[in-house]
Formats: C-alpha cells, structure tokens, sequence
C-alpha cells in the first residue's frame, strides 16, 4: 500500500465552523507533513510531525491545530477560518531519515465562505 | 530573488518532442527533488537526487552540484505528461523533509 489518503475530497465552511481534515497512509513512515497550496503556486509547509511529535511550524496561526494520534493518523483541525485560508490541503509522508521520496494525498480543497 | 528558480514557467509541445525543464537554486542543499502535480492535486514524486543522474522509463533527471542546476528531461512527450513540474530542494540534513519549491513548469504537450 503506497497510498496516503485524505478526506474530505471538498470542503466548504463558514468563518465560525469548526472542521477536521484527515489524512492516513500505512506504510511505516514516521514523518508527516500538511502543505497548503493556493491556486497556481508552489505548496507552502505548515507543519511537520516526526515520531508522532510536532517538529516544525512554519508560524502557522492557531486557527489551525495539528494532531498525530498514532503513527498512520494526522489531523487538522480548522476553526474560525478566514476566506483567505480557502486553498488546497496537502497531506504528505516519508521516512524520518534518509528520505527517497515523499509521498503525497490527492488533498482536501477547502472554500471558507 | 527565489532560492529555487525554473525555468521555463510555461513549455507547450507536440507529441513526441524531447523536452527539458530546468531548475537553479542557491543554497547548498543535500537533496533534489523533482515532483509532478496533475490538474485536480495529486502530487507524485518522481525523482531525489544528490549526484548524478536518474532514469525512469522515459524520464531522466541530471544534477549539477558544483553549478547549482538541475535538469528534467522527458523523451517522446505524451500528452498524458501534460502537467505542473515542480522543483524542490532540501536544505541540511535534519530529520523529516524541509523543501523549498520553486514556482514549477505548466507543460502542455499537444496531440
């Protein structure tokens, strides 16, 4: 299984809604990341879970929350979100060290309205 | 000035063509990565490179430590390759996988 899936495919929601994207893949790997990708440009690192712990955040402000359960779980919760937050969400995994390839979801498109 | 610069932004062309992209950057990195994003997100990775040269059936990825520069080459394009090529380096060595992306090539390859 190389697969890293993330849901929901689409999401919309308002400024005072509370959501959550999931991501999960099954292949080992302890390194997972959330990418945010605005149409037409390069994705931007939010953040990085290594061994199921937050190893980096890129000044992510704390309307978007991060959580690892386990080792083949990644979350991110979503409140109180801005129009400007509206982009695609990119879930990705690799190994912690020596990294060959990353392996990326399809991502959750997410309109905040 | 962008610490991963590609080049060309846009490469529109016919069906069979061998196409090159290419990529600068100006940091020292300890790896390359070539990415390929399809309309709709998905993104696959197709290259890590920190020397030399990869081949992948009809992909080829070279790497110039020295000169800074990295090319993608594409032989007997399909217009299934059309899509957003992207560039990225890896700076140091620690743990996980920090990139920074260059603004990538649209390719569009016409029957």
């Amino acid at each position: 299984d190389t697969e890293v899936t993330q849901t929901p495919k689409h999401l919309v929601m308002g400024m005072t809604n509370k959501k959550s994207l999931k991501c999960e893949q099954h292949m080992g790997h302890r390194a997972m990341y959330w990418y945010k990708q605005k149409a037409k440009k390069p994705p931007e690192l939010m953040f990085v879970y290594s061994y199921e712990k937050l190893s980096i955040n890129e000044s992510v402000p704390s309307r978007f929350s991060p959580e690892c359960p386990n080792s083949s779980l990644l979350n991110l919760h979503l409140h109180a979100l801005q129009p400007e937050d509206s982009a695609l969400y990119l879930c990705a995994s690799s190994q912690v060290q020596r990294v060959e390839k990353l392996f990326f979801g399809s991502g959750t498109q997410l309109s905040v309205l | 000035k962008n610490e991963v610069e590609q080049s060309p932004q846009n490469l529109t062309a016919q069906e069979g063509e061998f196409i090159t992209i290419n990529c600068s950057y100006s940091v020292g990195i300890s790896a390359l990565h070539w990415l390929q994003q399809h309309p709709g997100g998905g993104i696959v990775s197709l290259f890590m490179l920190s020397s030399g040269k990869k081949k992948h059936g009809r992909l080829i990825a070279t790497i110039n430590i020295q000169e800074k520069h990295s090319s993608l080459h594409i032989t007997a394009s399909h217009p299934r390759d059309s899509a957003v090529y992207i560039c990225a380096v890896k700076v140091g060595e620690t743990s996980g996988s920090r990139l920074t992306f260059g603004e990538g090539t649209q390719l569009t390859v016409n029957p």
